[in-house]
């Protein structure tokens, strides 16, 4: 099974702050990486997929890159409603895995 | 718009079975796969498979292999996941969700269904 080991597992930011969130990949999986976002009580909302490419009508704010097999997610000035818990989701082989979250809190 | 629409919480005792439904709206049922994916309590997110309702195809991920069934009723765009012989660490939060066609994400997500199995 592929393997999506995400850090860190909890961040402390202020509103404004630039955010990055990692995650690496056990094996290559060529672009067939997404990143969700859940609130607490709510199902994940897809924000991108492909690794770098913004779900219709997520904020441009948002952004992922990738290097090999590490991949990121970074968010340009953290708003109010950006606090939550993120997660990685590859769909390069099955089982289909995801990354243990990363929960986005107030400073 | 598109929604998945799930049923709502259930209670069950150890070693009963479980189904959820999942109601499709808004777009083509039988074009886009059905996965379920579950979230126990604190915890993330684990994919236990998908059915194809085209054609009701589907490929279940080996850690539920042997106890979970995905079905698929296209006359109501409707699919149903059951879950047998129940223990207290299936007690969790069940979604169904959708993608286009394998290698792409899940672009919408039910409302999930929480599952508790308690004695």
């Amino acid at each position: 099974d592929i393997q999506l080991t995400q850090s860190p597992s909890f961040l402390s930011a202020s509103i404004g702050d630039r955010v990055t969130i990692t995650c690496r990949a056990s094996q290559g999986i060529s672009s067939y990486l997404a990143w969700y976002q859940q609130k607490p009580g709510k199902a994940p909302k897809l924000l991108m997929y492909a690794a770098s490419t913004l779900q219709s009508g997520v904020p441009s704010r948002f952004s992922g890159s990738t290097s090999g097999t590490e991949f990121t997610l970074t968010i340009s000035s953290l708003q109010p409603e950006d606090f939550a818990t993120y997660y990685c989701h590859q769909i390069y082989a099955y089982p289909l895995t995801f990354g243990g979250g990363t929960k986005v809190e107030i400073k | 718009q598109v929604q998945l629409v799930q049923s709502g919480a259930e209670v069950r005792k150890p070693g009963a079975s479980v189904k959820v439904s999942c109601k499709a709206s808004g777009y083509s049922f039988t074009a886009y796969y059905i996965h379920w994916v579950r979230q126990a309590p604190g915890q993330g997110l684990e994919w236990m498979g998908w059915i194809n309702p085209n054609n009701g195809g589907t490929n279940y991920a080996q850690n539920f292999q042997d106890w979970v069934t995905m079905t698929r009723d296209t006359s109501i765009d409707t699919a149903y996941m059951d879950l047998r012989r129940l223990r207290s660490d299936d007690t969790a939060v069940y979604y169904c969700t959708k993608s286009r066609t394998l290698g792409l994400p899940f672009d919408v997500w039910g409302q999930g269904t929480m599952v508790s199995v308690s004695s």
